[in-house]
């Protein structure tokens, strides 16, 4: 079985552009997780989707949304850039809530 | 004070150690308690998974969790070069409105030195 997806694997944007990444879950999987990973804070949730629908957010600001489709694949987006937000972002799959979750190798966004 | 606390390290032992990883957390509800591994340039991969308080072995791997002093550990017997990584703790209190949050340790960067 094919693992956990991510593109790009690497992106540079700068201040005040706006950024999607995508993912695609394990083949049967419906539960995507994202997570923020930086040196200074760690790995964070960002929020949950399940069968298309948010199910759990982390403490983020507005500026990063998701969604999930039909096919159980997901996009982040995060908009007006900052600095800050440079980070190893990282999906997360799992065949349901409270199963095991099985992460892809991430997104590196360098934010100038 | 964070949910939970984890040494960052580095740590750096020599091939043949015992290597002990070890997290605290301030939040009684947790109840699930996994160990990921991640290697460089790579996405964590799950170690060790523990429901409530107890020990659990995997091969090389011990995961040990003391929730009445809110501490997990992970011992790695006769550790190789291969297990160099970082460590994460993750914990969580389980399906709560239909989700699960998982909350990370910032994680413990290991070396095995041949």
């Amino acid at each position: 079985k094919a693992g956990v997806t991510q593109t790009p694997r690497y992106l540079i944007k700068t201040r005040g552009q706006q950024v999607t990444l995508s993912c695609s879950p394990i083949s049967g999987h419906r539960s995507v997780s994202w997570y923020q990973q930086t040196p200074g804070q760690g790995l964070q949730f960002l929020f949950e989707y399940f069968s298309e629908t948010q199910r759990n957010k982390g403490n983020f600001p507005g500026r990063f949304s998701g969604r999930q489709f039909s096919n159980s694949r997901s996009e982040m987006n995060v908009s007006t850039l900052e600095l800050g937000d440079s980070a190893l972002y990282l999906c997360a799959s799992s065949s349901g809530p409270q199963e095991t979750q099985y992460f892809g190798p991430g997104t590196r966004l360098l934010v100038l | 004070q964070k949910e939970v606390e984890q040494d960052p390290g580095p740590l750096s032992v020599p091939e043949g150690a015992i290597v002990s990883l070890n997290c605290t957390y301030s939040n009684s509800a947790f109840q699930y308690f996994m160990w990921y591994r991640q290697y460089s340039r790579k996405g964590p991969e799950l170690l060790m998974y523990t429901y409530s308080s107890g020990n659990k072995e995997d091969g090389r791997f011990t995961a040990q969790v003391d929730k009445s002093s809110k501490y997990i550990s992970l011992f790695i017997r006769d550790s190789q070069p291969s297990d160099s990584a970082t460590y994460l703790c993750a914990m969580s209190a389980g399906v709560q409105g239909g989700s699960e949050k998982l909350v990370f340790g910032k994680g413990t960067k290991l070396t095995v030195n041949p």
